[in-house]
């Protein structure tokens, strides 16, 4: 079955410590989406993906990074930058970068500080 | 104030209640989504809609773009319903923006 795969499920990072969120989807969907949830908040973009080697800055992108070499993978770095990274982290996709197509989304990945 | 505003907050039903969570936004859209958040955090999509209503089982999603609103209605409610409902609109810019959420908890 198609599908987005976030991994992974629970990830514990260390002070001043880089750590990447995967996710991978079979989907053949050019848009992808990296969105940060805090408890009782709407999920807020981190960054955003139209196209294979392109993508834009979201909402929140600061302390985050990301690549896009593979029309499938859009992994999300957490950086040392980010000072308050515990969250809940889910990646979506969309058929295209238009509005009118629904996104999918992955289970999600949460994120602690130890 | 945020572009997608979602009421009530917090939902407690007895099984067997009609439901009907709103969302209201103040920007031009090409579609909204209607979205169902599990316990365990996963996402699943329930209806998008640029129209009208639309009908899935047990859940009504109706939306009225001249008055940039939506409602998604459950009828005979039940306790696996308990979840967290979020509307999102797609701007006609493309970047979806989405409410804050509404927690159902539906009781036995």
């Amino acid at each position: 079955d198609g599908g987005i795969t976030q991994s992974p499920k629970y990830l514990f990072r260390k002070e001043g410590q880089n750590v990447t969120l995967s996710c991978e989807q079979n989907l053949n969907h050019d848009a992808m989406y990296w969105y940060r949830q805090d408890p009782g908040q709407g999920l807020r973009l981190i960054y955003y993906s139209q196209i294979v080697n392109d993508f834009q800055k979201g909402d929140i992108a600061e302390g985050y990074s990301v690549s896009r070499e593979k029309k499938e993978s859009f992994p999300l770095t957490v950086t040392s930058a980010q000072k308050n990274p515990t969250a809940f982290y889910l990646c979506a996709s969309r058929l295209g970068g238009a509005g009118n197509q629904p996104q999918h989304f992955g289970d999600g990945t949460r994120l602690s500080i130890l | 104030k945020n572009e997608v505003e979602q009421s009530p907050q917090n939902l407690t039903a007895q099984e067997g209640e009609f439901i009907t969570i709103n969302c209201s936004y103040s920007v031009g859209i090409s579609a909204l989504h209607w979205l169902q958040q599990h316990p365990g955090g996963g996402i699943v999509s329930l209806f998008m809609l640029s129209s009208g209503k639309k009908k899935h089982g047990r859940l009504i999603a109706t939306i009225n773009i001249q008055e940039k609103h939506s409602s998604l209605h459950i009828t005979a409610s039940h306790p696996r319903d308990s979840a967290v409902y979020i509307c999102a609109v797609n701007p006609n810019a493309g970047k979806s923006t989405f409410g804050d959420g509404t927690t159902l908890t539906v009781k036995p």
